[in-house]
């Protein structure tokens, strides 16, 4: 079946990074964008950013421009997000979500979400 | 970029309907037809319920509906069940390319 598993939890000190993976099966991944999006407790959801897996364009939320980096690596078929300069504001569950080409213009495989702590 | 608005919060009986609406700019919704509504069971992941403004993915029951009319979604649920009661998001591509979600809405099956 379709699914996005990501990595496990983390504990980050504030000004640190972190790096998150999704690592999709199921599905053509070349043929899909990857989105990242985080859900602060109790909070919205809040897109962070994109990649455009075939061709490997990123696109980018501007509040985290600066300091955000999307890739993915096609022979593991996993996308990774890398969030630098961490203040307890980022503390959330960072979930990736894909939207396949061809399929539905919507994002329709999520992975189980990641719990990122900012914490000194 | 600032959210779509959505209803922080709705309530409505088993069996009947309800209507939640989301409003965005001219520079989201108002040119694009690209909006999608996701569910959200607390602890859970968000699912996909509509895209493109009006269409059910494969799975997703009929009682789901959806519309747009100029800056303004709307996602209606008719014959509403316990399983309805849920967070509900709507969201959409703006014109530069990034993606913006509505503040979302919490819906109570009294």
């Amino acid at each position: 079946q379709m699914q996005l598993v990501q990595s496990g939890p983390e504990v980050k000190r504030p000004g640190t990074s972190v790096k998150v993976s999704c690592e999709a099966s199921g599905f053509s991944f070349v043929s899909s964008a990857v989105q990242w999006v985080r859900q602060a407790r109790g909070q919205g959801l809040e897109w962070i950013g994109r990649i455009a897996v075939g061709s490997g364009d990123t696109g980018f939320a501007q509040k985290f421009q600066e300091r955000v980096t999307i890739t993915r690596d096609m022979a593991t078929s996993t996308v990774y997000l890398d969030l630098s300069s961490l203040r307890s504001e980022d503390t959330a569950v960072y979930f990736c979500a894909a939207i396949r080409w061809g399929a539905v213009s919507g994002m329709d495989v999520w992975g189980q979400g990641t719990t990122v702590t900012v914490s000194s | 970029q600032s959210a779509l608005t959505q209803p922080a919060s709705m309530s409505e009986s088993p069996g009947q309907s309800i209507t939640i609406s989301c409003t965005g700019t001219r520079i989201d919704l108002d040119d694009y037809n690209s909006v999608s509504w996701y569910q959200q069971h607390p602890g859970k992941a968000p699912k996909l319920i509509i895209y493109d403004v009006n269409n059910r993915p494969s799975g997703v029951s009929a009682r789901f509906s959806a519309s747009k009319s100029g800056s303004t979604a709307s996602l209606t649920i008719s014959g509403l069940q316990a399983e309805d009661e849920a967070d509900y998001f709507c969201c959409s591509y703006t014109s530069s390319g990034t993606v913006v979600f509505g503040g979302g809405t919490k819906l109570t099956v009294l």
